[in-house]
C-alpha cells in the first residue's frame, strides 16, 4: 500500500519569491515514481515534475525543482521566481507497481500574491 | 490530438437517477484511468483499463458504478441510482504503456457531478 501526506493545506508567496511545498510518502514498492501535479482553478491537472526513485539526482524543470530524500521518504517541491500563474492546487503523488495508478496527497493550495 | 477530453463538463441530477460520463483518451494511449475527487481532497483511484480490459477496481467502486472501454478507445463511467455522496469531480486520465514502462498520465478537465 502507498500513502502520500501533504501537511500544508495552504501556502502564500510573494511574486518573484521562492516557496517550498512539502510532501512525505510511504510505499512498499522498490521501484516507484514521484510526481508533483498542478491543478489551476477550474482547469485540468498537469504534470509539473517527475522523479524516478532509483535516480539520486533531484529533478528540475525550469523554475521547479525537487528535494528528494529517499531515506526520509520526503519529496518537496521548490518553486523559484514565483509567478501569478503559479497560483493553483499542488498535489504530490506516488506510483509504483504494474498498474501505474497514482496515489495523491490532499494537496496544497498555493496563492502567489502580487 | 487535443488531449484527454471528458463529456459532459457538468452534470446535475436528481437522487436516484442514472448518469453516464464519457472519456476520450489521447489516441495512442492504451491505459485509461478513472479517479474521483471530492472537495478539499486529492483524486482517488477508481478503476483502470489496459486496452479494453478492466484490470483493477478500487473498493470505492460500489456495485452502482460500472465502467467500460468496449473498443479500447473511449470509456464510459455509469453511476446507477445516484446518491448525494456521489457528488464529486470525476477525472479521467490516460497513459501509454510500452516496453514495461509508462508515460506520464495526462488528465482531462473532469466531469463535475452534483446530485440534488
Amino acid at each position: 500500500a502507498q500513502t502520500v501526506t501533504q501537511s500544508q493545506p495552504e501556502m502564500s508567496v510573494q511574486e518573484a519569491e521562492t516557496v517550498t511545498l512539502s510532501c512525505t510518502y510511504d510505499t512498499s514498492e522498490n521501484n516507484y515514481y514521484l510526481f508533483w501535479y498542478k491543478q489551476p482553478p477550474s482547469r485540468q491537472m498537469i504534470l509539473v515534475i517527475r522523479q524516478e526513485a532509483y535516480k539520486q539526482q533531484n529533478a528540475t524543470e525550469n523554475r521547479f525543482s525537487v528535494n528528494f530524500q529517499k531515506a526520509a521518504k520526503s519529496f518537496s517541491l521548490k518553486i523559484s521566481d514565483s509567478q501569478l500563474g503559479d497560483t493553483a492546487m499542488y498535489f504530490c503523488a506516488c506510483v509504483g507497481g504494474a498498474t501505474n495508478k497514482l496515489i495523491f496527497g490532499t494537496g496544497t493550495l498555493l496563492a502567489v500574491q502580487p | 490530438d487535443t488531449g484527454v477530453s471528458q463529456d459532459p463538463r457538468h452534470k446535475i441530477t436528481k437522487r436516484g437517477q442514472n448518469v453516464t460520463f464519457r472519456c476520450d483518451p489521447i489516441s495512442e494511449h492504451n491505459r485509461l484511468y478513472w479517479y474521483r475527487q471530492t472537495l478539499g481532497q486529492g483524486p482517488e483511484f477508481l478503476t483502470y483499463f489496459q486496452n479494453e480490459a478492466q484490470l483493477e477496481k478500487s473498493r470505492l467502486l460500489s456495485d452502482r458504478f460500472s465502467a467500460e472501454r468496449p473498443k479500447g478507445s473511449f470509456s464510459t463511467l455509469e453511476i446507477q441510482r445516484t446518491e448525494q455522496g456521489d457528488s464529486a469531480m470525476y477525472l479521467c486520465a490516460s497513459s501509454l504503456r510500452a516496453g514495461g514502462r509508462d508515460t506520464e498520465a495526462f488528465f482531462g478537465q473532469g466531469t463535475r457531478l452534483t446530485v440534488v
